[in-house]
């Protein structure tokens, strides 16, 4: 049973394509989270979504888009890639509230040609 | 604003040798909880351990302690008798509660077990 499971794993798209991440919980969390890891492998936040509800949007370009339908599911919309949007992009939850750890997704390794 | 430092970008044990990997934190949250996460080379995020705030014993996996020093700000992993499978990247996190929950990850340390 995977807990947080995030498709595709790979994609490689070109410069200017518009591309879409999506990704479920099956652990009952009420927040979920996008983390961006680069190629040195620093992770950083971009996104988190409690109950449907935005509550932490790091300084990202708008051409990034978070959409939560409900509380389970977590996409991330990208628009007009560009070659610096190449990286991993993992897909996490939690439950708010208690200080506990992130399930992370197995990542969704991004390549922009 | 919540800051983690790992200073050892790199490390080479010899396999059974334990080691110690090292972690600072720096917050101004008064509840908080540290993290050890493990990337492997196939990429997932593997939590190994976490250590609260408040905790009076330090956390202990399996394998995998957590030395927490609360006064000094350190949260170091240690890892007993190391074998080949714990060759990977490891991440020292945190995060606090409510209007401060993000994981807030440091730079890594990339642990290469010699046999």
């Amino acid at each position: 049973d995977t807990a947080v499971s995030q498709t595709p794993k790979y994609l490689v798209t070109q410069m200017g394509n518009d591309k879409s991440i999506k990704c479920e919980q099956n652990l009952g969390h009420d927040t979920m989270y996008w983390y961006k890891q680069d190629s040195k492998k620093f992770l950083k936040i971009m996104f988190s979504y409690n109950n449907k509800e935005l509550i932490i949007n790091e300084t990202v370009p708008n051409r990034f888009s978070p959409k939560s339908p409900d509380k389970a599911h977590l996409n991330l919309h990208i628009n007009s890639l560009e070659l610096g949007d190449s990286a991993v992009y993992f897909c996490a939850s939690s439950q708010r509230g208690q200080i506990s750890p992130l399930h992370f997704g197995n990542g969704t390794r991004l390549t922009v040609t | 604003a919540q800051k983690i430092t790992q200073t050892q970008p790199g490390m080479f044990v010899q396999e059974k040798e334990a080691v110690t990997l090292d972690c600072t934190y720096d917050t101004s949250d008064p509840s908080y909880g540290l993290f050890w996460y493990k990337q492997p080379s196939s990429g997932e995020m593997i939590f190994l351990i976490y250590q609260g705030s408040y905790d009076q014993q330090n956390a202990t996996e399996g394998r995998y302690s957590l030395n927490f020093q609360k006064a000094r700000k350190s949260a170091n992993l240690v890892i007993s008798a190391s074998q080949l499978g714990d060759s990977a990247m490891y991440f020292c996190a945190m995060r606090g509660n409510f209007g401060n929950e993000k994981l807030t990850f440091g730079t890594g340390t990339r642990l290469t077990i010699i046999p």
